[in-house]
């Protein structure tokens, strides 16, 4: 089956810098990708999302970028701050069939 | 005014019981799911029901059996309750399923003793 994966369990940041989180996907077509953000205690909130058509993609504070070339996805937090301390899952959807979620990366930010 | 919910919030039984949880979503989609999250916070669909019918059935044992009376509901019920099936169980839902936001529940802890 397929497989999300993420290079990196846990990442400590100093508030104020950038973050950067990645995912490395397996299914190549794979079409659409969301991050999620999970805080302690409660369900995964969506932050943004990048369809294959495309390579970049930016919100408020955070920009996914994906490289198909390598099936690589990666979120980047702009100026890092204590409520960005949570758990980010990418995951990836294949053809409208249903999403699988990468095992998490763990960010703590220190103030 | 919450968007997906579910009840219990935690869940503390004895093996070999039989449980639910309910979830419902006030949101006006089409598909609801069911999540397992295991406590290296690995998250794994398990069930996916559009208008009631079931789209998606992974492979999860036959003492899990979801239940929608409605499109706005979907509950899971548990049978003969294994120390295996401790986790966080999220449901969540998406307008028509498929390339779509899903927007999850609170969770409901389940701690099998």
């Amino acid at each position: 089956g397929e497989s999300v994966g993420l290079h990196l369990p846990t990442l400590s940041v100093q508030e104020g810098d950038n973050s950067i989180i990645n995912c490395a996907y397996s299914n190549s077509a794979s079409d659409y990708f969301i991050w999620y953000k999970q805080e302690s205690g409660k369900g995964p909130q969506f932050i943004i999302d990048i369809r294959s058509n495309m390579d970049k993609r930016q919100g408020q504070r955070v920009t996914v970028l994906l490289n198909k070339t390598v099936k690589h996805l990666s979120l980047q937090i702009a100026a890092t701050q204590p409520g960005d301390s949570a758990v980010y899952f990418c995951a990836e959807n294949t053809a409208g069939n249903q999403f699988y979620f990468g095992t998490g990366t763990s960010l703590t930010v220190i103030p | 005014d919450t968007a997906v919910s579910q009840t219990p919030k935690y869940l503390v039984t004895q093996m070999g019981n039989d449980k639910s949880i309910k979830c419902e979503q006030n949101l006006g989609h089409d598909t609801m799911y069911w999540y397992k999250q295991d406590s290296k916070k690995f998250l794994k669909i398990m069930f996916s029901y559009n208008n009631k019918e079931l789209i998606i059935n992974e492979t999860v044992p036959n003492r899990f059996s979801p239940k929608s009376p409605d499109k706005a509901h979907l509950n899971l019920h548990i049978n003969s309750l294994e120390l295996g099936d401790s986790a966080v169980y999220f449901c969540a839902s998406s307008q028509r399923g498929g390339l779509e936001t899903q927007y999850f529940g609170p969770g409901t802890r389940l701690l099998v003793l």
